[in-house]
Parts: structure tokens; sequence; C-alpha cells
């Protein structure tokens, strides 16, 4: 299985709204609504963001939010702060009890 | 609270064998798929291996099949990975997750594996 395809980066500034993509195939992002995002704060462990799409885990601030257009989806932070510069990555179900991840995005605050 | 809690990485050479335990609190283990995934250095995630929640069944990553298992005491809430014949590109902090279709919903912070001569 080949990784999805995320943007190495994306910025924007405090307040501004920003959307990362994240690009598989049918046999997975397409297939499946089983596409769930992740952030990652350098020397941490991930943390589930959005399940299912657009599925907000309890405690995610509703700044985060997930959508799916055919082959592809996206993250949309909104509001952007501080806090929310990190790494994110993007994972799918591709069937046969497998999982596969994009390579991640570094998103910077300027 | 739930948490989950990696060790028995550390620096070992080519071929040789390694062990991951995986202690989980706070939630009913033994009802839960678990997962390991891993992440090389300045590198994005992957996914290892996924285990049942009763442990019957099991399924790897191609690039580690054959050479890793995943098993699990749900006794002693705790999962492993057992390693063999490590290679230098299954050096990665692994990481230990709680997940099902959907997604990886609870993350251990991770245990470091170096594999160098």
């Amino acid at each position: 299985q080949s990784a999805l395809t995320q943007p190495p980066s994306a910025s924007g500034s405090p307040g501004q709204s920003v959307a990362i993509s994240c690009t598989g195939t049918s046999s997975d992002v397409g297939g499946y609504n089983y596409v769930s995002w992740y952030q990652q704060h350098p020397g941490k462990a991930p943390k589930l963001i959005i399940s299912e799409v657009s599925k907000r885990p309890s405690g995610v601030p509703d700044r985060f939010s997930g959508s799916k257009s055919g082959n592809t989806a996206s993250l949309t932070v909104s509001g952007l702060q501080t806090e929310d510069e990190a790494d994110y990555y993007c994972s799918s179900y591709t069937g046969s009890y497998i999982w596969v991840f994009g390579g991640g995005t570094k998103l910077t605050v300027l | 609270e739930a948490q989950l809690v990696e060790s028995g990485g550390g620096l070992v050479q080519p071929g040789e064998s390694l062990r991951l335990s995986c202690a989980t609190s706070g939630f009913t283990f033994s009802s839960y798929w678990m997962h390991w995934l891993r992440q090389a250095p300045g590198k994005g995630l992957v996914w290892v291996s996924r285990i049942y929640s009763d442990g019957t069944d099991t399924i790897y990553a191609d690039s580690v099949k054959g050479r890793f298992t995943i098993s699990r005491d749900n006794a002693k809430n705790t999962l492993y990975l057992q390693m063999n014949s490590l290679r230098v590109d299954d050096t990665a902090v692994y990481y230990c997750a709680r997940g099902s279709y959907y997604h990886f919903d609870l993350w251990g912070q991770g245990t470091r594996v170096t594999v160098s001569s």
C-alpha cells in the first residue's frame, strides 16, 4: 500500500483558516469513511483530532473540522492559534485490515 | 484515566532481537483491538501490526511480516511486540495504540528502537 499524499507544509497567521489535503485512491480514502487525522507536537505522541472523516472526539476544539470528496480528504483549522503549530497526519483504512498514513504536514502559525 | 506505557526499546545490532511491551490501564483492555505503529527519525507514521481483542487474529505490514510478532496478555493488560532479525531500517520510535477500523484513539508515549552496528 502506498502512503497517502499530503503537502509537506502549510502556514497561516493567527485567526486565519488553513486547509490540509490528503489524497489517496478509491482503495483507501475514496473507498471508506474511515479517514482520521492526528496532531503531533515535537517529541510528543500523536493525538486523534478527527475520526471517520469529520467526527471530533470529545475535547477537541471545534476549530478543527474534516471533510472528504472522492479520493481526497481535508482537515481545516479555523481561527488559527499558536498552539496549533504541529505536524498533522491523515490515515485511512484500506481494507484487508491494513491502515495507511500520509507523509505529514508541518503547520506553521506565522 | 486511560493510559498506555511502552517499554523495552534500546540499541541493538542488525540481526538481533528485541521485545517491546505496552502496559495499559484505565480501560477494559480485553475489549479493544490494539496496534503497533512506528515513526522513523524525521519521518511520518507507519502502521505496523494489529491484534484482535481476544488475540485470535493478527496482521502485519509487509515490511515486518515474518520478523515481528504481536501478542497480548489480557490478564496482565499488556501488549507485546517481538521483533526478530532487526534491520537498520527498523530504527524508529515505536508506539502502541488502541484502535478500530475508524481510528487510533489512544497512544502511548513511544519507545525508541535503534538498530546499528
